[in-house]
């Protein structure tokens, strides 16, 4: 199985809403990645997690929670989004050498979100 | 030919022709490079990777040049196919060593019938 799966594919959301986003790959991969990618733009990292400890914050707003239950599963808890939050939401895992880095992510399909 | 502006930069080749797509980026230290493909609606998919200590890297119709002096990264792909119409980015490492990956603007490439 070489395969991230994202849920759901698409998601609207009202600003006072709670929702979250899932994630889930069966490769073994220690490091697992959020990103953020607007239309027309690159992917922006957002989170790691690296053997289920996060790893990297790129200073993302609160209203923005990720949570790594296990080896397998990436959360992103929502709560009181913005409208400029609209994007697409992009979960990546890799597996880690004997250093971080240098390693191939693969990634799922993506979350379409849409905050109302 | 390229086109830049408000829109990601366009590359429109014929088929068959062979695509060279471009891509600076910004840290000298930077020793870990991957090009990645993304059709519409879909993730990014892994194309070739290189590291600093290699200047060249061929895959299957693809070949990746990396320019150390100046920075730069080249994804080639020969005999251009319709199904290689989609965004291109190239990503690097940086810092190096680490898990965060910094992606490049991105080309578009259009296939030509």
């Amino acid at each position: 199985d070489t395969e991230v799966t994202q849920t759901p594919k698409h998601l609207v959301m009202g600003m006072t809403n709670k929702k979250s986003l899932k994630c889930e790959q069966h490769m073994g991969h220690r490091a697992m990645y959020w990103y953020k990618q607007k239309a027309k733009k690159p992917p922006e990292l957002m989170f790691v997690y690296s053997y289920e400890k996060l790893s990297i914050n790129e200073s993302v707003p609160s209203r923005f929670s990720p949570e790594c239950p296990n080896s397998s599963l990436l959360n992103l808890h929502l709560h009181a989004l913005q409208p400029e939050d609209s994007a697409l939401y992009l979960c990546a895992s890799s597996q880690p050498g004997r250093a971080p880095g240098g390693d191939e992510q693969f990634f799922g399909p993506g979350t379409r979100l849409t905050v109302l | 030919g390229e086109s830049v502006g408000l829109h990601l930069p366009t590359l429109s080749v014929q088929e068959g022709d062979n695509s060279i797509i471009n891509c600076a980026y910004s840290n000298s230290a930077s020793d870990y490079f991957i090009w990645y493909k993304q059709e519409s609606g879909k993730g990014p998919q892994f194309i070739i990777d290189i590291r600093s200590n290699m200047d060249k890297r061929q895959g299957q119709r693809v070949t990746v040049l990396l320019n150390k002096t100046v920075k730069h990264l080249s994804l080639q792909i020969a005999a251009t196919q319709p199904g290689d119409s989609a965004v291109y980015f190239c990503a690097e490492n940086d810092p190096p060593g680490t898990y965060k990956y910094i992606f490049g603007t991105g080309t578009r490439l259009k296939v030509l019938a």
